[in-house]
């Protein structure tokens, strides 16, 4: 295993909800990325954080944002959920690196 | 044009069998192409890197041609349990490490 664990796994919440999802990278690991995936969709870039800074974004609007802690491990959050938000959320950590090793996501629904 | 595109199959073929796949990119500057394989609703996983002298591991053989920007993915000898969507990464310039996904192209090994 990756050693990159996510929370939850699954989640169902109601438009216009608020949602955090986590993840804790593979020790020593400084870089952690997230993405989204939709059903037959390959994993759509978020943003990513090395070192608590926010390291580059993908095309996704505002209400979604990030952090990470100083033990590397980090947090997603989207507000005012929207239908089109159902999806798989994956977390990804490296070393700074381009190799990227996933958690089992958090699938979440958005009804 | 998207800027990492693949054939989205399926691909069904015998055991035994011989399948390549092919993944185009847009920006001529990225520099880090990887494949991953993902099962069914569950996380990718790194299979390997993809470089300029080729790269084999096993059965498998990955290639980059530049030139006319595409990565390959070469699978000899195909087992039932190579049964998966297979993820072309590509990083998008002047990030090293913001990688970004093909749709995938699913596989199926048929008996």
């Amino acid at each position: 295993e990756t050693g990159v664990t996510q929370s939850p796994t699954h989640l169902i919440k109601t438009r216009g909800q608020q949602v955090t999802l986590r993840c804790s990278s593979q020790s020593g690991h400084n870089t952690v990325s997230w993405y989204q995936q939709a059903l037959g969709q390959g994993p759509q870039f978020i943003f990513q954080y090395y070192r608590e800074e926010e390291n580059g974004r993908g095309n996704f609007p505002p209400r979604f944002s990030g952090l990470q802690f100083p033990n590397y491990s980090s947090e997603l959050n989207v507000n005012a959920l929207e239908l089109d938000d159902s999806a798989l959320y994956l977390c990804a950590s490296s070393l700074g690196g381009e190799k990227l090793f996933f958690g089992s996501g958090t699938q979440l629904s958005v009804l | 044009r998207k800027e990492v595109e693949q054939d989205p199959g399926p691909f069904n073929v015998p055991e035994g069998a011989t399948v390549a796949f092919n993944c185009t990119y847009s920006n001529s500057a990225s520099q880090s192409f990887f494949w991953y394989r993902q099962d069914c609703r569950k996380e990718p996983k790194l299979l390997m890197s993809v470089y300029s002298s080729g790269n084999e591991d096993g059965r498998f053989t990955a290639q980059l041609n530049r030139a006319s920007q595409y990565i390959s993915l070469l699978i000899r000898d195909s087992k039932l349990s190579d049964s998966a969507t297979y993820l072309c990464a590509v990083n998008i310039p002047p990030m090293n490490n913001d990688m970004r996904f093909g749709a995938g192209t699913r596989l199926t090994v048929k008996p």
